[in-house]
């Protein structure tokens, strides 16, 4: 159990069309990043977040948007879908420097783009 | 830029038998972490890794840390099907908590 929670957990959705998935986070988890993985591939960086501030991205364009919340939460927005979106994205959290240095992640988010 | 090889990408091996992973890395990291995946699967987590030197254990699985040659390796000794999984090392650098990946070894024991 990572404590980090993902939906929806699969979702199909029109080429063109638009996507939110979410992500919930242990309480005191103040990073959280979010991951595209293709199939048969490693995990790439999308961007991270900490305290509801962006500070970090992947070479991901502009129609990959995130937010954070002040209650750990935290989405994925991703507009103008594209068949290569396809994947598994996953959310990450890790907490404080003094909780360890262990990054959790949650199940993820199967998204097929047809 | 941090880089991340991973090898052997792929590997077949009986049950009873010892092998190792190995990560090289380009740079100075931070932080190495080691985890698997299962297929259709999420990533667990099995070791942090953050000082030269670093040895850390679990069951059948260990893991070490040689940052002046930038290397890792994750050892399985008297392999068990219940490893079978894909296996990612991950580093972070300056303090971002941003990981760089591998591109994962896929691991079979046979019975």
């Amino acid at each position: 159990e990572t404590g980090v929670t993902q939906s929806p957990t699969h979702l199909i959705k029109t080429r063109g069309q638009q996507v939110t998935l979410r992500c919930s986070s242990q309480s005191g988890h103040n990073t959280v990043s979010w991951y595209q993985q293709a199939l048969g591939q490693g995990p790439q960086f999308i961007f991270q977040y900490y305290r509801e501030e962006e500070n970090g991205r992947g070479n991901f364009p502009p129609r990959f948007s995130g937010l954070q919340f002040p209650n750990y939460s935290s989405e994925l927005n991703v507009n103008a879908l594209e068949l290569d979106d396809s994947a598994l994205y996953l959310c990450a959290s890790r907490g404080p420097h003094t909780s360890g240095n262990t990054i959790y992640f949650g199940e993820g988010s199967w998204l097929t783009v047809v | 830029e941090l880089k991340v090889e991973q090898n052997p990408l792929f590997l077949s091996m009986q049950e009873g038998k010892n092998y190792t992973i190995y990560c090289n890395y380009s740079t100075t990291s931070d932080r190495l972490y080691w985890y698997r995946q299962d297929p259709g699967k999420s990533l667990e987590s099995l070791f942090v890794l953050l000082s030269n030197g670093a040895v850390k254990q679990e069951g059948r699985l260990m893991a070490s840390l040689d940052t002046k040659a930038r290397l890792s390796t994750l050892h399985i000794t008297a392999a068990v099907h219940d490893l079978s999984a894909t296996y990612f090392c991950a580093l972070t650098m300056d303090s971002n908590y941003q990981l760089i990946w591998g591109a994962g070894t896929k691991l079979i024991i046979k019975p």
